[in-house]
Parts: structure tokens; C-alpha cells; sequence
């Protein structure tokens, strides 16, 4: 158990809809990290967040929008969904030495 | 721009035969490299990093190097436990979010 959890595992959704994707990091990290993988493009960063203001920017579509609460945990917004939407979608905190730790993902579907 | 190739792309193995995953890397600077297994379905589970040339780390049946170019995952008498999708990422200098650009990672098969 990496100490990172992500809510929900799994989501299907139709094509146009909007869903969000949660994640709370790590016990004491600042830092919250949005990856997508998917079959033919691997793992991609997102967008990155630390201490609620964004850090990073990755290939992030316009229609995917992330926030970092007070409390730390992190939303990532997908609207307008499409097809080529459905991947794995991971989030990661990182260590003082950098170390990302990553939890288990949501699956998102899109139909 | 970072780029990360991991070779090969999957790799079959008989239990107990020893052998090596590679990792070439392009970074502007390295501030870390990273290995990581994956299980089908779940999150990266992080097993090292090397921050220097001439490094080395070991885990049980697993040991990374590093290089200036690239690092090396052996596996010394696997076991079938050991089938996973092993990931390679590297963390630049100066990147200021520290986030991680990953290769293709090399999905290692070992059978009884």
C-alpha cells in the first residue's frame, strides 16, 4: 500500500459527459501529480499540484481541468469526454527525495 | 526534450534464468532515474533510484545501475512472481514540478 488513495476504481461513462476523479495523497505530502496511461501512449504527466497552487503543466487537454484542496486532496475534471479518453488515470505524491508514490488509479470508461 | 526508450519491449524468461532490462536516457540534466514494477491494472510500485553515474541499489532478486546514458535492470534467477511491466523514469534538473517522463517499460514474463 503506497499510502495514496484514488476514488473510484472504476467509472464508465458516455461520450460528452464530465466526471471527476479523486485523490488524496500521502500522509505530510504537499505534492499531488496527475498521470494518464494508455495502451499506445504509456504513462504521461498531467499536471501537478503542491500546497493547493498549480506547480506543472503536462499535455493536458483544455477539457481537463485539476484543483488541490486545503486539505490536500486533489480533484482531476474531465468534461466533454471522448472515446480516446478511456485510459488509466493515476495520482501521485512524491517524498523529500523525490520518490513519486502512486495509487492504485481510477479505470475510466467512456462509451 | 526528456525522452526515455526501455528495451525490450517484453521479455520471456525461464524461472531461474538471469537476465537484463535496459533503460537509454536524454535529459538536459538528471536529477534522478526511477524504476518501477507494475502489476496489470494497478499503480507503479516504486523499487529504486539512482542519482549518479557508477550507482548501484538491490532489492532481493533485483539490482539497478546507472550510467551516464542509460541503467540496467538485472534480475538474477527470476521467479515467476516477478512478471510485471518494469517502468524507467527520469526526473530532470530544473524541471520545477520534479514530475517524472517514463519509457514504454518492458513487460517481463517468467515461467516455470
Amino acid at each position: 500500500d503506497s499510502g495514496v488513495t484514488q476514488t473510484p476504481k472504476h467509472l464508465i461513462t458516455a461520450t460528452g459527459q464530465r466526471v471527476t476523479l479523486r485523490c488524496s495523497p500521502r500522509s505530510g505530502d504537499l505534492s499531488v501529480y496527475w498521470y494518464q496511461q494508455s495502451l499506445d501512449q504509456g504513462l504521461q504527466f498531467l499536471i501537478q499540484y503542491y500546497n493547493g497552487e498549480e506547480r506543472a503543466k503536462g499535455n493536458i487537454l483544455e477539457r481537463f481541468s485539476a484543483q488541490q484542496f486545503p486539505d490536500l486532496h486533489s480533484e482531476l475534471n474531465l468534461s466533454s469526454l471522448e472515446l480516446g479518453d478511456s485510459a488509466l488515470y493515476f495520482c501521485a505524491s512524491t517524498s523529500r527525495q523525490g520518490e513519486a508514490f502512486f495509487g492504485q488509479g481510477t479505470r475510466l470508461t467512456v462509451v | 526534450e526528456d525522452q526515455v526508450t526501455q528495451s525490450p519491449e517484453a521479455l520471456r524468461l525461464q524461472e531461474g534464468e538471469s537476465s537484463s532490462l535496459n533503460c537509454s536516457y536524454t535529459v538536459s540534466g538528471l536529477r534522478g532515474l526511477f524504476w518501477y514494477r507494475q502489476d496489470p491494472g494497478k499503480g507503479p510500485e516504486f523499487l529504486f533510484t539512482l542519482y549518479s553515474a557508477g550507482e548501484e541499489k538491490e532489492k532481493e532478486r533485483l539490482k539497478a545501475t546507472l550510467t551516464k546514458k542509460e541503467s540496467f535492470l538485472h534480475i538474477t534467477a527470476p521467479k515467476p512472481e516477478d512478471s510485471a511491466t518494469y517502468l524507467c523514469a527520469v526526473q530532470a534538473l530544473g524541471n520545477a514540478g520534479n514530475m517524472l517522463t517514463f519509457g514504454g517499460g518492458t513487460r517481463l514474463m517468467v515461467k516455470p
